[in-house]
């Protein structure tokens, strides 16, 4: 297993056009959450999939939006860009855990560049 | 509010010396932490959590409560543990609230 993979590896984009950004979850994991990470910064949640259905969002406007597809496989879609939303954006993938056991499964990023 | 703070941006220790990263969360709940590494032109990747109280390539953490805190340390840190760390924060069942990381330097 190649691991969680995710496309494209880098874009730029102009204001005001939108994105679609690709995850591939590990085989057998459920779970995919999305995170931005702008430079200098930790990881921040944006959403969380399970099962195909929304579990969890974090702080960000409706321009951000998600799915996830019956193989798991997930799309982050960003509408009317903004030159603030430039940033690594992660994808993880999960399994259901017991409490604590919790344990996430990182790609490695797609870097957005918003001009 | 649910936070996680790691106060310094940067640490550098000479190999050999000890090692703690500092991880300080603020959440009303009962908390789920754990400790992330990114190893240069690596993924971000699991280090070690809370509950399995485990030590991991030498480090380990500890969960106090009445300091809020959950400290990443290593008795004697070597060059291979430069990287940057991040303390995590999961949070009822499916968010993760991850600090801005600690950027650790092992010098010779």
């Amino acid at each position: 297993d190649a691991g969680v993979t995710q496309s494209p590896t880098h874009l730029i984009k102009t204001r005001g056009q939108h994105v679609t950004l690709r995850c591939s979850p590990i085989s057998g994991h459920k779970s995919v959450s999305w995170y931005q990470q702008v430079l200098g910064q930790g990881p921040q949640f944006i959403f969380q999939y399970y099962e195909k259905e929304e579990r969890g969002r974090g702080n960000f406007p409706d321009r951000f939006s998600a799915r996830q597809f019956p193989n798991y496989s997930s799309e982050l879609n960003v509408n009317a860009l903004l030159l603030g939303d430039s940033a690594l954006y992660l994808c993880a993938s999960s399994q259901p855990a017991s409490r604590g056991t919790y344990e996430q499964y990182f790609g490695p990023g797609t870097r957005l560049t918003v001009t | 509010a649910q936070r996680v703070t790691q106060p310094e941006k940067l640490l550098s220790v000479f190999k050999g010396a000890p090692v703690e990263l500092k991880c300080n969360y603020s959440y009303s709940g009962s908390p789920e932490l754990f400790w992330y590494v990114q190893y240069s032109r690596q993924r971000l990747q699991l280090l070690l959590r809370h509950i399995s109280r485990e030590s991991i390539k030498g480090f380990t953490a500890d969960l106090n409560k009445g300091e809020t805190s959950f400290h990443l340390k290593k008795p004697f840190a070597q060059e291979e543990d430069s990287a940057m760390y991040y303390c995590a924060l999961h949070t009822g069942g499916f968010k993760t609230i991850f600090g801005a990381g600690t950027r650790l330097f092992v010098k010779a």
